[in-house]
């Protein structure tokens, strides 16, 4: 079975600070992926990356930055935490883009609180 | 118009009931399709994934496709309290893939 791992489920962080959200996958997929998920606006896509060092902005990436050093692992680097980005932030992985149907698998899920 | 749209609910039946959950889609690109679970403050999980048009069959789940209306469909027989949860379609083609808001399903004992 695919294991997406987050590692933070919960999280309280002040206005300003610096927050890293960690993922990692073990099956050897290529493409990873940052969702937030908000009630009433379903899941928005950040930033996805599709090979290591490689990333994408999505649909709101604003305030938000992506690092991906090694295949497995692709962390959600929130610059400077703000009240609105508080949320569930979803990390999930697929197989590679020539791959047709590429099914998305994710993780539990961070819950960020910021006040 | 959206490319994916699914009522978002909350859908109450009672336990045993067949439920029918439905999403709409505009772009004919679309090629794969998808039906995703999720419990309260989980993650997604993948419940059937088909690329056809017709039926698809697992367990008391099944996953129509009709590509002609653009219009999918998840069927829950025998529905149990533990089908409560909210049901994301995904539509997708090549290596893009879009989600609906979901639909909140309520099984009531």
């Amino acid at each position: 079975d695919v294991k997406v791992t987050q590692s933070s489920r919960y999280l309280v962080k002040r206005t300003g600070e610096k927050v890293f959200l960690e993922c990692v996958q073990d099956m050897d997929h290529e493409n990873m992926f940052w969702y937030r998920q908000d009630p009433g606006l379903g899941l928005r896509l950040i930033y996805f990356s599709y090979d290591v060092k490689m990333k994408e902005k999505g649909d709101i990436p604003e305030g938000y930055s992506v690092s991906r050093e090694k295949k497995e692992r692709f962390s959600l680097i929130l610059e400077s935490a703000s009240t609105n980005q508080t949320s569930m932030y979803l990390c999930a992985s697929s197989l590679g883009q020539t791959t047709p149907g590429n099914t998305i698998y994710f993780g539990e899920g961070s819950w960020l609180t910021v006040v | 118009q959206k490319e994916v749209e699914q009522d978002p609910g909350p859908l109450s039946v009672p336990e045993g009931a067949i439920v029918s959950l439905n999403c709409t889609y505009s772009n004919s690109a679309f090629q794969y399709f998808m039906w995703y679970r999720q419990y309260s403050r989980k993650g997604p999980e993948l419940l059937m994934y088909t690329y056809s048009s017709g039926n698809k069959e697992d367990g008391r789940f099944t996953a129509q496709v009709d590509k002609s209306s653009k219009y999918i469909s998840l069927f829950i027989r025998d529905s149990q309290p533990s089908d409560s949860a909210t049901y994301l379609c995904a539509i997708g083609w090549g290596d893009k893939i879009i989600f609906g808001k979901g639909t909140r399903l309520h099984i009531l004992p």
